[in-house]
């Protein structure tokens, strides 16, 4: 099965700095890369996702980059502010499958003012 | 919002109980997810069901048992209760399909066994 590793596990920056979180996967049938954004004891929420056909998406702050031949994605968050402080998850799915998206164990992203 | 509901929001039971967690998905979702999160934890995924029938299942112990029914809202069963099973369990919906297989949490229950 699938298997997604993310790295690192605490992420520490200053307000203002950029933050990068990076996942591999291991399937290569993987073709649709969501990622979380998780504040404590709150639900997980979709911040941005990116499909297999596409390089690079952007979204405000934030952007996602994909490498298929090297089986790994980033999160890239521009301009960080204290309210990005949180859980970032990556995950990996197969529309070929359930769609059930493996996910990595999580990053503790802290920006401190 | 996601759209997505779950009920109850906190559960406090004791050991050996049996408790049930509902999820209502958004509105045309087909699919439904249930995970586990515990302390400093990933999300394990335990189970999906599809249009009322069980599709995946994930590290779902023999004593948790899940249904969707026919309006598509789904339940949880947790039964003989550990200490360990304490924990936030989310459920998540989604289309289901190629182009729509994002999923959407709900609020999630927070689970205390004492």
């Amino acid at each position: 099965g699938e298997n997604v590793e993310q790295h690192p596990s605490t992420l520490s920056v200053q307000e203002g700095d950029s933050a990068v979180i990076k996942c591999t996967y291991s399937d290569s049938a993987s073709n649709y890369f969501p990622w979380y954004k998780q504040e404590l004891g709150k639900r997980p929420q979709l911040i941005i996702d990116i499909r297999s056909n596409v390089g690079e998406k952007k979204d405000q702050r934030i952007a996602v980059t994909l490498n298929k031949t090297a089986k790994h994605f980033s999160l890239h968050i521009t301009e960080t502010q204290p309210e990005d402080s949180a859980v970032y998850f990556c995950a990996a799915s197969s529309s070929g499958g359930s769609y059930i998206p493996t996910f990595g164990r999580g990053t503790s992203l802290i920006v401190h003012p | 919002d996601s759209g997505v509901t779950q009920t109850p929001k906190h559960l406090i039971t004791a050991t050996g109980q049996r408790v049930t967690l509902r999820c209502s998905p958004r509105s045309g979702d087909l699919s439904v997810y249930w995970y586990q999160q515990s302390l400093d934890q990933g999300l394990q995924f335990l189970i999906q069901y599809y249009n009322g029938e069980e599709r995946a299942k994930g590290n779902i112990l023999e004593r948790f048992s899940a249904q969707q029914f026919p309006d598509l809202h789904s339940e949880l069963n947790l039964s003989s209760l550990e200490l360990g099973d304490s924990a936030l369990y989310f459920c998540a919906s989604s289309l289901l399909a190629p182009s729509t297989d994002t999923q959407y949490f709900g609020p999630g229950t927070r689970l205390t066994v004492l």
